[in-house]
C-alpha cells in the first residue's frame, strides 16, 4: 500500500467552479500534512501546510481528518491560473529515527477552462 | 536570494557515461535532498543529507552516490548511466525535518532533465 494516495483526476472544469481534491494517507503517526502546486515542466512549490483545525488561505481551504486519515484541498472560484498538478505530501517518521521524510502522492492534474 | 539551484538543465548521456549533478542552496538550509520523477510514478527519495558532511539512502538509492561537503552543497552522482535513470531530477531543501511544521517545507529547484541513450 502506498503511502499516499490520491485521486487519480483529472480534473476538467470552467472558471469559476469549486473543485475539491482527496488524498489518504497509511501512517498514522504522520505529523504534517502539505499541498504542493507542480506546473507542467516545472519543480514543486509549496501551496500551504495543512493544520488539524482546517485552514484557508484566500480562494483554497485544507481540512485534516486524523481519525480517517485523510486530507482535502478545496478550491473555489477557479481561475485559468489555477491548472497544475496539486501533490499531498504527508511527512512519515522514519524507524527508529526521530527524522520524518516526506511522501508525495503522484499528483491529481487540474485544467480550469474559460 | 536565489533559492536552490541545480546544473546542469539538460544533459544527454550514454549509456556508461559518468555525470554529476550539482544542486546549491543559499537559505542555509541544514536538509538536502534528491528526488527523480517519472510520468506516472511522483516524486521518489534518491538521497538525502541532513547536514554537512552525512548523507543518507532513500528509497530508489540504487545506481547513485552523493556527497554533501559543503553545507551549502549536494551532489548526485551518477557512476555507469543506464537508460532507466533517464528521468527528471529534483533538488530541494529544507530547514530540518523534526519539530515545527515549517522547519518540513522543502523548496525545490528547477530540475534537471536526463536522457540515457
Amino acid at each position: 500500500r502506498k503511502e499516499v494516495e490520491q485521486d487519480p483526476g483529472p480534473f476538467n472544469v470552467p472558471e469559476g467552479a469549486t473543485v475539491a481534491f482527496n488524498c489518504t494517507y497509511s501512517n498514522s503517526a504522520s505529523q504534517s500534512f502539505f499541498w504542493y502546486r507542480q506546473d507542467c515542466r516545472k519543480e514543486p512549490k509549496l501551496l500551504m501546510s495543512v493544520y488539524s483545525s482546517g485552514n484557508e488561505d484566500g480562494r483554497f481551504t485544507a481540512q485534516l481528518n486524523r481519525a480517517s486519515q485523510y486530507i482535502s484541498l478545496l478550491i473555489r472560484d477557479s481561475k485559468l491560473s489555477d491548472s497544475a498538478t496539486y501533490l499531498c505530501v504527508v511527512n512519515i517518521p522514519d524507524r527508529g529515527s526521530t527524522l520524518g521524510r516526506l511522501y508525495f502522492g503522484r499528483g491529481t492534474q487540474l485544467t480550469v477552462w474559460p | 536570494n536565489a533559492g536552490v539551484t541545480q546544473t546542469p538543465k539538460f544533459r544527454v548521456l550514454k549509456t556508461g557515461q559518468s555525470m554529476t549533478l550539482l544542486c546549491a542552496q543559499d537559505m542555509n538550509h541544514e536538509y538536502m535532498y534528491w528526488y527523480r520523477q517519472d510520468p506516472g510514478m511522483g516524486l521518489r527519495l534518491i538521497h538525502y543529507s541532513v547536514g554537512e558532511g552525512t548523507t543518507a539512502k532513500g528509497e530508489v538509492p540504487d545506481g547513485y552516490n552523493v556527497s554533501r561537503l559543503k553545507k551549502q552543497n549536494f551532489l548526485l552522482g551518477l557512476e555507469s548511466a543506464a537508460p532507466s535513470q533517464t528521468s527528471v531530477y529534483f533538488c530541494a531543501s529544507s530547514y530540518g525535518a523534526t519539530g515545527l511544521a515549517k522547519l518540513y517545507e522543502q523548496y525545490f529547484g528547477p530540475g534537471t532533465r536526463l536522457t540515457v541513450t
